[in-house]
This record gives C-alpha cells, structure tokens and sequence, in this order.
C-alpha cells in the first residue's frame, strides 16, 4: 500500500523551541489529518484539515493542507516536555473512509 | 467521545496458539481497521470491515483474519500465532469522512 513520505523521522529539541513537520505524497488528497501518540498508547486525533489551502490551530499546535493537495505540516510553537510522542500525518484520497498514513516522527523535548 | 476499546493491553501466547484480540466500539461507526505498529514501518493496515459480515484485505493480510458478527465488534484472529507476529495491534473506528478513533492498543508477544 502506499506510504506517505513524513519527515524528520526523528526530532531532539530543547523546551521552549519551535518544531516543524511535514508530508508529502504522490497522490492528492481529500483530507489530511495529523494524530499523537504517548508511549504505549494508540493515537489521538490532533488537527483534521478538510480544504487546499486550510490552516487550521489547535492550542500550540497549527497545521496547513496545502495548495497541491499533496503535502501538509504540523507546527508545534514553544515546546514542552508533556509533547514528547510520535507524531503522525494521514490522508484519504477520496470520498472512502481509508487512511494513508506517514512513518510518524518521534520528538524528544529535553527540559 | 467515540470510545474504542480492545480487550487486552498485554499478551503473551506461545507460538502455534490460536489468538483472539477483541475491538468494540460504542458510537454506531461502519468502518473498523485492524492495524499493526513496529518500530520504523508505521502503521500497516491488516484488515477492514465497512459492514457487518463485510471484511476486506489490508496490506498485510497473511496468518490473520478477521470476524465482524456485530456492528459494534471487530476481531483480530490469529490462526496460528508465530514469533514474527509479536507487535503492536491497534483498532480503530470512523463513520465516513472523519478521522480514525484508535483504541489504547494491545501489546502481543509470541514466544
């Protein structure tokens, strides 16, 4: 099945600081998604984006669905310790409930 | 909030065990997915089911399968359990359009 291309695989930053991601596909999507997940648990639905172009924010967390259709990013403002997870993006690319998912990024904050 | 919940959050079986992990969800959602998680390969879809007695293929279908008597219920069989399915087994839910509601994840290992 395809694979969304999510990048940094991994991200070790200090507390305070500002972290990017973002995913790319060959295909256009319908919607992007992007979840969390804690160790040991499943992931949790963070921002769900619906349009090209949409920029949508939740708390500290902003994500964008971009224009092509094809890729979307997650911006995490002023890191805390408590964001430390894997990060995944998804996409569906019709009207179906199937998702694409991306490899996720693990992000260590150091206090 | 949509609950999903899987049965187990840890399980030991010994290999060449028939192994039964159990999924219901509580909000009436037609599709459920049956994934696996393992370190640096994502998510990979097992198995769905978008109805009762409904059941498609995933990406990685081989030495599982599925039962979905009940709107509510989705099983995860694994016929003949063996070491190389020791992972991370996540269910989720979603009504058309929407993101995937994941359960707390169950653990399996195979000695």
């Amino acid at each position: 099945g395809q694979q969304l291309n999510q990048s940094p695989q991994s991200m070790f930053i200090q507390e305070g600081e500002d972290v990017s991601m973002n995913c790319t596909s060959s295909s256009i999507f319908n919607t992007w998604l992007w979840y969390k997940q804690d160790p040991g648990e499943g992931p949790v639905l963070l921002i769900a984006l619906y349009k090209a172009g949409e920029l949508t924010s939740n708390g500290r967390l902003t994500a964008q669905f971009g224009i092509t259709r094809k890729d979307s990013f997650l911006n995490i403002s002023a890191s805390i310790p408590s964001d430390v997870g894997i990060y995944f993006c998804a996409g569906r690319e019709t009207s179906g409930s199937r998702l694409t998912f991306g490899e996720g990024t693990q992000l260590t904050v150091n206090p | 909030d949509v609950k999903v919940t899987q049965s187990s959050r840890y399980l030991v079986k010994r290999t060449g065990e028939k192994v039964f992990l159990e999924c219901v969800q509580d909000m009436d959602h037609e599709n459920m997915f049956w994934y696996r998680q393992d370190p640096g390969l994502g998510l990979r879809l097992i198995y769905f089911s978008y109805d009762v007695k409904m059941k498609e293929k995933g990406d990685i279908p081989e030495g599982y399968s599925v039962s979905r008597e009940k709107k509510e219920r989705f099983s995860l069989i694994l016929e003949s359990a063996s070491t190389n399915q020791t992972s991370m087994y996540l269910c989720a839910s979603v009504t058309v359009g929407y993101g995937y509601t994941f359960g707390s994840g169950t653990r399996l290992t195979v000695v």
